[in-house]
């Protein structure tokens, strides 16, 4: 059974740039939810996916978007990235939404300049 | 609103010694809770989650927490501490209205001296 797996690892982009990061979910998974970790600080919820819609959000601006995939991998996109986006990108999948466990990636770490 | 704390940014501990790891959460509905690791450059693993029913919860790796309502708190308790154990935890809430959104406390890095 494969784990939850995340691309790429790190990258670094520029202010006002748009990025795109991506999570494969663990085999069996319908739902995926996105998380940033700030340095120093806990993960905060981003959004959620279930069945390829959009199913909760958390306190982010709309220019952080996703997307879920027939094959429930899913998209973190982000536009405009501005200096505090700079963080750890975690996603996590469950079987359902309302699942007690989810099981995290490695995450990505964005680094913005 | 919904929220977690984690008093202790550090802790350090002898190898061998007992730990205990403090966990305070604000929710206005049953709480579910959760203690993850997270060692660096990795992703989050989780140690126990309480849900109901026996307040004491045991994890894996040795590790247990205790539910207590009257004091709206979670605490991770270890009795050996190993120095595998240093890494950073963090308490969560989970939210299941929400589909289960979790609400992270800041987290608590261990040390572990020899």
């Amino acid at each position: 059974e494969t784990g939850v797996t995340q691309s790429p690892t790190h990258l670094i982009k520029t202010r006002g740039q748009q990025v795109t990061l991506r999570c494969s979910s663990q085999s069996g998974h319908n739902t995926v939810s996105w998380y940033q970790q700030a340095l120093g600080q806990g993960p905060q919820f981003i959004f959620q996916y279930y069945r390829e819609e959009e199913n909760g959000r958390g306190n982010f601006p709309p220019r952080f978007s996703g997307l879920q995939f027939p094959n429930y991998s899913s998209e973190l996109n982000v536009n405009a990235l501005e200096l505090d986006d700079s963080a750890l990108y975690l996603c996590a999948s469950s079987l359902v939404p309302t699942a007690d466990e989810q099981y995290f990636g490695p995450g990505t770490r964005l680094t913005v300049t | 609103a919904q929220s977690v704390t984690q008093p202790d940014i550090h802790i350090t501990v002898s190898e061998g010694a007992s730990l205990e790891l403090r966990c305070n959460y604000s929710y206005g509905a049953t709480p579910y809770l959760f203690w993850y690791v997270q060692s660096p450059g990795q992703g989050l693993q989780l140690l126990l989650k309480y849900f109901s029913g026996d307040t004491l919860v045991q994890g894996i790796k040795g590790f247990e927490a205790e539910f207590k309502r009257s004091q709206s708190s979670f605490n991770l308790r270890k009795p050996s501490v190993h120095w595998s154990d240093a890494a950073e935890y963090f308490c969560a809430v989970g939210m299941m209205e929400y589909g289960n959104k979790l609400v992270f406390g800041a987290g608590t890095i261990l040390r572990v001296k020899s």
